[in-house]
């Protein structure tokens, strides 16, 4: 069973709806991430937050909204979208985002599948 | 910048044969690096992990990993694949002070053949 918890596993919207996706994870992690996924290919980096504030950018459109709440939340606030912005958004946790990264790996969630028509 | 190369887009094995899936990286100092597993709708589940030490790692479900700096390698074997190994498998780098920032590889479809 996976640490970090996704909701919802499967999302339906249209283009003009404004819709959330929740990331939840109970490890301590202080770093928290959201990535896309599009089919068969790797997933790419969009925000990266680490103690509960924004550190990466990955230049998303602004359609795309991330909030941390807390320590242990990650929302990513979805309005206005396009039907290629469909794809499987992963949610993922470290314990940090310090130099030793390899003492800190990343844990990902099972993801949204987001399909917007 | 860091990027990783898969060579082999898809690989088919028979149940109990030996696995070797490829992955080069490009990276200016000592890399971390990663090797992730993706089943079908699934996240990724982290198999095993390099950042120093020992060049050949051990991992989850009898995988194992070696560093090949002279090759710019960390190729991912495993003796005896069971069917259940069938899945996208991703070799990933981390650059020291990246802010966690992981370059993935294309990945790796691997199908067994029963």
């Amino acid at each position: 069973d996976t640490e970090v918890t996704q909701t919802p596993k499967h999302l339906v919207m249209g283009m003009t709806n404004k819709k959330s996706l929740k990331c939840e994870q109970h490890m301590g992690h202080r770093a928290m991430y959201w990535y896309k996924q599009k089919a068969k290919k790797p997933p790419e980096l969009m925000f990266v937050y680490s103690y509960e504030k924004l550190s990466i950018n990955e230049s998303v459109p602004s359609r795309f909204s991330p909030e941390c709440p807390n320590s242990s939340l990650l929302n990513l606030h979805l309005h206005a979208l396009q039907p290629e912005d469909s794809a499987l958004y992963l949610c993922a946790s470290s314990r940090g985002t310090d130099r030793d990264l390899g003492n800190s790996p990343l844990h990902f969630g099972n993801g949204t599948r987001l399909t917007v028509t | 910048a860091q990027s990783v190369t898969q060579p082999d887009i898809h690989i088919t094995v028979s149940e109990g044969a030996s696995l070797e899936l490829r992955c080069n990286y490009s990276y200016g100092a000592t890399p971390y690096l990663f090797w992730y597993v993706q089943s079908p709708g699934q996240g990724l589940q982290l198999l095993l992990k390099y950042f120093s030490g020992d060049t050949l790692v051990q991992g989850i479900k009898g995988f194992e990993a070696e560093f090949k700096r002279s090759q710019s390698s960390f190729n991912l074997r495993k003796p005896s694949v069971h069917w259940s190994d069938a899945a996208e498998y991703f070799c990933a780098v981390g650059a020291t002070g990246g802010g966690n920032k992981l370059t993935f590889g294309t990945g790796t479809q691997l199908k067994v053949e029963l």
